[in-house]
């Protein structure tokens, strides 16, 4: 089946110690997101990819990083995470950027900051 | 800048008996578009229904429906015939109607059945 696969499911890392998060995608799509979800609360976005084209939230510290190699993965990178970063990352996919285009959300990845 | 307001942090509902989850938005623009999404306990984020501002019709999926009053900028669901397997997180959600719009979410209803 056509999915958004995200690993690992749970990751825990030590504060300062960078740390990478994966997302791939079956799908096609031309769209991938990266969302912070704290807990209890709405998912925020981090940023995108339409294509190879990156578009970054302008409150998104810059300690969080993205590359997108292909269509089909894309990466979040944490280059030294905090205690504040811990949190529900997910990624997603759309097959356009705007209008009606749903959005495909992976199981997501847990990040534990120690 | 646009807002999605969900008041209801929690609900509840009988199995088999219908629930209502409340959503308010706040924007300038003419058309966009509505989602509500569930995020299961552990579990991926799915699409439940979407409604087009341009639409006067209400959007219905089986048992989800919702009530989108355009004017008062109020989008709820309603969730006929309860199941167990509804017990989740539900987002309100907006997105503007042109390209490059990003997808806005509310703080969430988590709603449990109760057998």
């Amino acid at each position: 089946d056509a999915m958004v696969i995200q690993n690992p499911r749970y990751q825990v890392t030590q504060f300062g110690k960078p740390v990478t998060l994966s997302c791939s995608q079956t799908l096609n799509h031309n769209v991938m997101y990266w969302y912070q979800q704290k807990s209890s609360q709405a998912p925020k976005l981090l940023f995108h990819y339409y294509d190879k084209d990156f578009n970054n939230e302008a409150d998104t510290p810059d300690n969080f990083q993205s590359r997108r190699p292909n269509t089909s993965f894309c990466f979040l990178d944490i280059r030294s995470p905090g205690l504040g970063d811990a949190a529900m990352y997910l990624c997603a996919t759309s097959r356009e950027r705007g209008g009606n285009s749903p959005l495909h959300f992976g199981n997501g990845t847990r990040l534990t900051v120690t | 800048a646009q807002t999605v307001t969900q008041s209801q942090p929690e609900m509840s509902v009988q199995e088999a008996e219908t629930v209502t989850l409340s959503c308010t938005y706040d924007t300038s623009e003419s058309d966009y578009y509505l989602f509500w999404y569930k995020q299961p306990p552990s579990r991926q984020m799915i699409l439940v229904i979407r409604q087009e501002a341009y639409k006067q019709q209400n959007a219905t999926e089986n048992r989800f429906s919702v009530n989108f009053q355009k004017a008062a900028k109020s989008f709820s669901l309603k969730i006929s015939d309860s199941q167990l397997g509804d017990a989740a997180m539900y987002f309100c959600a907006y997105r503007k109607y042109n390209q490059g719009g990003k997808l806005i979410f509310g703080q969430g209803t988590e709603l449990s059945v109760k057998p």
